[in-house]
This record gives structure tokens, sequence and C-alpha cells, in this order.
């Protein structure tokens, strides 16, 4: 089975740039969450998203924002990019429905963002 | 309110030596309890979940944790630690019913000397 995809896994931008991120989770999850992660703050909930829906939102600025497919891969996208964005940001996916793997968030190996 | 407390955020043990990972917890419910590992530049593996079944959890690599309701505390151990458990833990509280969200502890890095 494979695992939680995240791609890009390191890319480099500009302040004022936008950058758009992208996972795929596990075949049969259909909950997505994104954390940030850096060293200051640790990790940090971003939102969630479940059958295409926000079911949660962290917070963080309208910058920040998200969407889920049908085939329930996501995409979060960061606009007007600051020098505190630098980070790395991580998805992770859970069925989202009943059952022992439920609440059981399987996580990618991350996109290392870093704003110059 | 929902927290996640881990005590140390640097810890050293000498290889083959206990690992005690500390953590406490403050939840109005009855919470589900993780660990997750996170070895360099990668993502967060899970170690262990506790949900309210045995209060003694066993995950992988020789990892466990127990459940204490009346200290709120879910620390991490292991009878024997190896190089490759030099990484960063994070034990994590989720309500059992209700919100969605995870809420992280700050970490506590592991090093392994030799």
């Amino acid at each position: 089975k494979a695992g939680v995809t995240q791609t890009p896994r390191y890319l480099i931008k500009t302040r004022g740039q936008q950058v758009t991120l992208s996972c795929s989770p596990i075949s049969g999850h259909r909950s997505v969450s994104w954390y940030q992660q850096t060293p200051g703050q640790g990790l940090q909930f971003l939102f969630e998203y479940f059958s295409e829906t926000q079911r949660n939102k962290g917070n963080f600025p309208g910058r920040f924002s998200g969407r889920q497919f049908s085939n329930s891969r996501s995409e979060m996208n960061v606009s007007t990019l600051e020098l505190g964005d630098s980070a790395l940001y991580l998805c992770a996916s859970r069925t989202g429905t009943g059952g022992f793997g439920a609440n059981v968030l399987t996580f990618g190996a991350g996109s290392r963002l870093t704003v110059l | 309110a929902q927290s996640v407390t881990q005590l140390d955020s640097h810890v050293s043990v000498s290889e083959g030596t206990p690992v005690l990972l500390r953590c406490n917890y403050s939840s109005s419910y009855s919470p589900s309890l993780f660990w997750y590992v996170q070895h360099p530049n990668k993502g967060l593996q899970l170690l262990l979940k506790y949900t309210s079944a045995a209060t003694l959890v066993k995950g992988i690599n020789g990892f466990e944790a127990e459940f204490k309701k009346s200290e709120t505390s879910f620390h991490l151990t292991k009878p024997s630690a190896h190089m490759s458990d030099a990484a960063e833990y994070f034990c994590v509280v989720r309500l059992v019913s209700g919100t969605y969200k995870y809420i992280f502890g700050t970490g506590t890095r592991l090093k392994v000397l030799a």
C-alpha cells in the first residue's frame, strides 16, 4: 500500500511569490490534514479536509488556503510569501470514518519550503 | 481545554540503557494518545497509540507507553536504547469524540551516545 506522497519535497521561493503544495493520501483515506513545522513554533495545525470540505482550520492568516479534490488529493496554497513561511509542511491522512484506523494520522515526508 | 506537555526538550542516554520520554496531558474527556517519531528530514511515524483499551501499549521498535489516568501521564519507554533511536519524539492528544484536531507536544529530541 502506497504511503502519503507529498510534492515537491524541496522548493525555494522569494518573498511575495506564491506556492502550491500537493498531497496524495493513502488509498481509501478521505481525510487530509496539513501542518506547518518550524524550529520556533513546532508543529502547528493548518487545516483538515474531508470529502472535499474543510472540516477544521487552525490559526493562520488567509494567505494560507487549501482544497481537496474528489479523489481525496489535496493542495495547499500560500500567497504573498513571507520569510516566516519558511518551514516543513507536513500532510497527514486518515480514513476519517469509523474503524481502527479512523483516528490514526499517517504522515508524508513533507515539503520543505525556503523563502528568500 | 486540552493540552499536552513534554517535560524534556532534550534527553541523552547511552546505547543499551533505558529510555524514558515524559508526556503529561490535559483533557476534559477520555483522550486518544499517540507517540510519533521523526527522523531528520522525514515525516512523522506512528510508534504507538492509546484508545482506552489496555493501559500498557506496546509499539514498534521495542517502545511502549503506559496510560496513567490518575497522573494524566503517557510516558514512553524502551528498555535498551539503540543508536537508530536518535530522533525527535512527539506526544499527541486527540479527543475520542467531538473535535478532529490533534494537539502536538513540543517534542523531545533523543540523543543516543555510543
